[in-house]
């Protein structure tokens, strides 16, 4: 089973600053890695796919990058709405397993 | 887009089981493997298994296999989801999700939507 490592478990950021989240995978997932956005009560939402590719209607501020594997989200600068839990995903085994982090959560 | 609608919150006594429903708006319920997932309190986003929407076909995670069993109705655009010998452990907040496209070729596998989410409590 892949493993999927999150860094720093918790990340404090002020509104207007750059947050960057980090991902490692114990093999290489190529770029087979999405982020998702989990706010308390709310059903996770999509933000990356294919590592690097925002998905519809995920503000610009939100960038994806990486390959093999080191990952990184970046959120260029924070907004009050973007508090919440931050997780990444492994894909590579097609149809078989998926893996999660256990997520970066930031707050104010 | 298309949205999906989980059933309501559960209690149930360890040994007992659960079926939980995911509902489907839109018109793309059986275009697309559906997923569904589970958060235990404290910890991580956890794969359990998917249905093929239209053959019925599953794949389970091996720690569910012979607990977990998903099944659907096209007619109503709603998958269920039934876990067995349920225990403490079972606790979670279950997720269903739409996956990969049918005509997907091992490109994708990322989650898109997600439903709302239904919490499992499991204590005697």
């Amino acid at each position: 089973e892949i493993v999927m490592t999150q860094s720093p478990a918790t990340l404090s950021v002020s509104p207007g600053e750059r947050a960057t989240l980090s991902c490692r995978a114990s093999q290489s997932v190529g770029t087979k890695l999405a982020w998702y956005q989990h706010k308390i009560g709310q059903a996770p939402r999509l933000l990356i796919y294919s590592a690097s590719t925002r998905a519809t209607g995920v503000p610009a501020r939100f960038s994806g990058s990486g390959s093999g594997r080191e990952f990184t989200l970046t959120i260029s600068s924070l907004q009050s709405e973007d508090i919440a839990v931050y997780y990444c995903q492994q894909y590579t085994n097609w149809l078989r397993m998926y893996t999660f982090g256990l997520g970066t959560k930031l707050e104010l | 887009q298309e949205r999906l609608v989980q059933s309501g919150a559960e209690m149930k006594k360890p040994g007992a089981s659960v079926r939980l429903s995911c509902k489907a708006s839109g018109d793309t319920f059986t275009a697309y493997y559906l997923h569904w997932l589970r958060q235990a309190p404290g910890r991580g986003l956890e794969w359990m298994g998917w249905i093929h929407p239209n053959s019925g076909g599953i794949h389970s995670a091996q720690k569910f296999l012979g607990r977990l069993s998903m099944t659907r109705d096209t007619s109503i655009s709603t998958a269920f989801m039934e876990l067995t010998r349920l225990t403490s452990d079972d606790t979670a907040v279950y997720y269903c999700a739409t996956g990969e496209s049918l005509s997907d070729l091992g490109t994708s596998g990322w989650f898109d939507p997600w439903g709302q989410g239904t919490l499992v409590t499991v204590s005697s």
